[in-house]
């Protein structure tokens, strides 16, 4: 079945170490997208990438990295940087430049001790 | 994009229509309405968009007012497995990047 998948769906990690959570679709859409969301909270934009080997910061990125080295494959990195990076964090795609909506992953729960 | 605004919270009775406003009062006439819904600890799920027209699907309807400054989302039989949050989103069709997302309404369907 066509989707997007995204591991680990728990992590734990301690302060000042990086972690990658891995996002992967075989929808065959051009573009990807990182989110985050806070309890209670709505999703706030990380970061873009309508092709590859391109991508945009959104809102909140500062703290975090990205890669497009393949139309499927969109990991995000948060880096020691991130001062509050304990968060559920969401990947997404959406075929090309149209009305069609964005198809969302199941999450990765990122919790730091 | 234009702001939304939405409830907080809402109840609704189980096999009962659950109506889901949302103000958009800025909306430009190039910005489509969308929504979502989000159950606990899962991805969101994609549910109806619309420009101008009312619009329904399997799963709901949107009405959308003349002036396009608000619109529902109704479900028409809500049940359980419906208690979600919901969000209304308004975005420009060729704005590629961006859907920006709110606190949302969590509906709480009651048996």
């Amino acid at each position: 079945d066509g989707g997007i998948t995204q591991s680990p769906k728990y992590l734990f990690r301690k302060e000042g170490q990086n972690v990658t959570l891995s996002c992967e679709q075989n929808l065959n859409h051009d573009a990807m997208y990182w989110y985050r969301q806070d309890p209670g909270q709505g999703l706030r934009l990380i970061y873009y990438s309508q092709i590859v080997n391109d991508f945009q910061k959104g809102d909140i990125a500062e703290g975090y990295s990205v890669s497009r080295e393949k139309k499927e494959s969109f990991p995000l990195t948060v880096t020691s940087a991130q001062k509050n990076p304990t968060a559920f964090y969401l990947c997404a795609s959406k075929q090309g430049v149209s009305t069609g909506e964005l198809f969302f992953g199941e999450g990765s729960r990122l919790t730091v001790l | 994009d234009a702001k939304t605004t939405q409830p907080t919270s809402m109840d609704c009775a189980e096999g009962r229509a659950a109506n889901l406003p949302c103000n958009h009062s800025t909306i430009s006439g190039n910005e489509y309405v969308y929504w979502y819904r989000q159950i606990h600890s899962q991805g969101p799920q994609y549910i109806i968009h619309g420009l101008k027209n009312n619009e329904t699907n399997e799963m709901a309807s949107l009405i959308i007012t003349e002036d396009r400054k608000s619109s529902t989302l109704i479900l028409p039989h809500a049940t359980l497995r419906d208690t979600a949050v919901y969000y209304c989103i308004v975005r420009v069709v060729y704005n590629f990047n961006k859907f920006y997302f709110g606190s949302g309404t969590k509906l709480n369907v009651k048996p």
